[in-house]
Parts: structure tokens; sequence; C-alpha cells
């Protein structure tokens, strides 16, 4: 079965300052991979995808991240927050018709 | 287009009662899915509908109930409620079977006493 880790459980940056979320899965074959980010009190928002082809994926919000198929990481990266980006962010891997696995996720704090 | 809708919003039950969850969506979607979310825990599946008519347990079935009623809705029951059943549940959906972006609903609060 697959699964995924977010290691960092809360991290905490400086407006304007580079951000990096760690994601670290595991599955058996080629995984589709996302990362979704959630808002206090509300729904879960997609802000990128990789399925297959370019490793680099852009999303929305200014939101990237990179598959590394030998370190079975996907990683998401911003250059630089704003406080609007503070939120809980998930990872998540598809490994066939029965759904996502979520990591944890990671709670981002922006100080001011 | 609503997109993916939940009712209630909302509700508080106590130990030994009984409700059900509903979830719609309007894209036509063919898959459907119930997940509840706990603090430190991220998200874990329920159950699951791949098609109409078909339903498959996910990591954490047990106290609950499903029905995928025809294509658009897909409800959840509890049909006695523990405290441990107290969660944030949302219903997403997919296109096809899977490779596709989960929609999510906006998700429903509940609370067992």
């Amino acid at each position: 079965a697959q699964s995924v880790t977010q290691p960092d459980i809360h991290i905490t940056v400086s407006e304007g300052a580079s951000l990096e979320l760690r994601c670290n899965y595991s599955y058996g074959a080629t995984p589709y991979l996302f990362w979704y980010v959630q808002s206090p009190g509300q729904g879960l928002q997609l802000l990128l995808k990789y399925f297959s082809g370019d490793t680099l994926v852009q999303g929305i919000k200014g939101f990237e991240a990179e598959f590394k198929r030998s370190q079975s990481s996907f990683n998401l990266r911003k250059p630089s927050v704003h406080w609007s980006d503070a939120a809980e962010y998930f990872c998540a891997v598809e490994g066939g018709a029965d759904g996502l696995t979520f990591g944890k996720g990671t709670h981002l704090i922006i100080q001011p | 287009n609503a997109g993916v809708t939940q009712t209630p919003k909302f509700q508080v039950l106590k130990t030994g009662q009984s409700m059900t969850l509903q979830c719609a969506q309007d894209m036509n979607h063919n898959s459907m899915y119930w997940y509840r979310q706990d603090p430190g825990m991220g998200l874990r599946l329920i159950y699951y509908s791949a098609s109409e008519g078909t339903t498959d347990k996910g990591e954490v079935p047990n106290g609950y109930n499903v029905s995928r009623l025809n294509k658009r809705e897909f409800s959840l029951r509890l049909e006695s409620a523990a405290p441990s059943q107290t969660s944030v549940y949302f219903c997403a959906s997919i296109p096809g079977q899977w490779a596709y972006e989960q929609y999510f609903g906006p998700g429903t609060r509940l609370t067992v006493t």
C-alpha cells in the first residue's frame, strides 16, 4: 500500500522569504502526486499535480513542486511567501481507484 | 454549477444516535469518496464508489455505511454514533476512476457527545 510522509508538522517562515515543504512517498509504480492547501475552516484546494512528463510542475498561487523519483520526494516550493499563504498543506499520492492517501499535513505560519 | 455539495455543514449528535451525511455532485463524475479529517492525521478514506452501484471500503470503514443512490449522490450513514466519530467529513469526486484531481466538498463538522 502507498504512504506519504510529511516530516514537518509546523513550519514558520517570514513574509517574503522562500518556502520548501517536504513530502516523501512510498509506492511501487509511477505515482500520481498532489499538493492541496486548506485554509482554516475551509475545504481542500488543489495547488498542483504530477502525473507524468516534466518533473517540475507549476501550480496556482506561485507554487511549484519537483518530482524526484530517486529520492521518492515531491517537495513544494514558493520563492516568496505572503501572509495569505498561512494554511495547512497536504501532500497526497494516488495509487489506483481507491482514492488518495494523504500525509498528515504541514502547518505553515507566516511571520510578519 | 455548484461542484460538490455537502449537507449539513455542522451537526451535534449524542452517543448512539444515527444520522446520514449527504453528498451530491453536478459534474457527472463517476467516482465519489468519503474522507474523515482528524487533527494531526490528515485525511483518511472511509468508503469510496468507483461507479454507480458499487461501493468499497477504505482505510477506516468501521462504524459507517454508504449508499451510492445514483450517479450524483453518495451518502454516509452513522448507525450508532460514537465520540470517536467526532471529525470533519469531506466528500470528493473525480471524472473517471483514477489519475484525476479530486474535487472536494466544503465538509461537515460532526461532534458526538
